[in-house]
């Protein structure tokens, strides 16, 4: 089973400049997240689609984040304009919904953002 | 909305020795309760789990306990070895929408 995929894996960019990370999930997976991860802490949540529907989004700074999974599949997290405090790792993860498959949450490898 | 604490934030251990770390939780209708492992540079990884149903699960050297009574969760790690070290972060997922909340992470370190 191929896992979830993330690009870029790294990208460095200038405060107030725009950036955009893609996420495709495990096939058939409904549920997609968006986590932030600042160094040393734990994953926080800025997302939650389930199928191209948005769960909860009530931690994402709308200001200047946008996240979209237009067809239900992969997905696009935005960055209009960035700060230095967004620099982190930006990890998408995903899991199934159906019954019994609806509890394991699998990680893609993460985008490592730094904002100068 | 859910609130999981993790203790302790750091833990050093020598090789062959057992490390516990320990986490609560405040939804009590929290139902699935992972454990990741994250080194460095790498993304989480699902080590074990358990589900609400069940009060102890083991896979060789790791075991995940549960107390829905007291709403807490430990893992258990024994024999432990250098490839063991690595932040670890418990988790539990609420009753609707599959959301998880996660602690703040636990750095083991085991000195061979």
């Amino acid at each position: 089973e191929a896992g979830v995929a993330q690009s870029p894996r790294y990208k460095i960019i200038e405060k107030r400049q725009s950036v955009a990370f893609w996420c495709n999930p495990i096939s058939g997976h409904a549920t997609l997240y968006w986590y932030q991860q600042i160094l040393g802490q734990g994953p926080k949540l800025l997302i939650q689609f389930q199928n191209n529907g948005v769960v909860d989004d009530s931690q994402l700074p709308k200001d200047r984040f946008s996240a979209e999974r237009l067809k239900g599949v992969d997905s696009t997290l935005k960055i209009q304009p960035a700060k230095l405090e967004d620099s982190a790792v930006y990890l998408c993860a995903s899991s199934g919904s159906a019954p019994g498959l609806a509890y394991e949450q699998y990680f893609g490898p993460g985008t490592r953002l730094t904002v100068t | 909305g859910e609130n999981v604490e993790q203790h302790p934030s750091t833990l050093s251990v020598q090789e062959g020795d057992s490390a516990v770390i320990k986490c609560t939780y405040s939804d009590s209708a929290s139902n699935y309760f992972p454990w990741y492992k994250q080194e460095l540079g790498k993304r989480p990884q699902l080590i074990i789990d358990i589900r609400s149903n069940v009060g102890e699960k083991k896979d060789q050297r790791i075991a995940v306990t549960l107390n829905k009574t007291a709403k807490h969760f430990s893992l258990h790690i024994t024999e432990t070895q250098p490839e063991d070290s690595a932040v670890y972060f418990c988790a539990a997922r609420g009753y609707n929408f599959n959301k998880f909340y996660f602690g703040s992470g636990t750095k083991l370190n085991v000195k061979p």
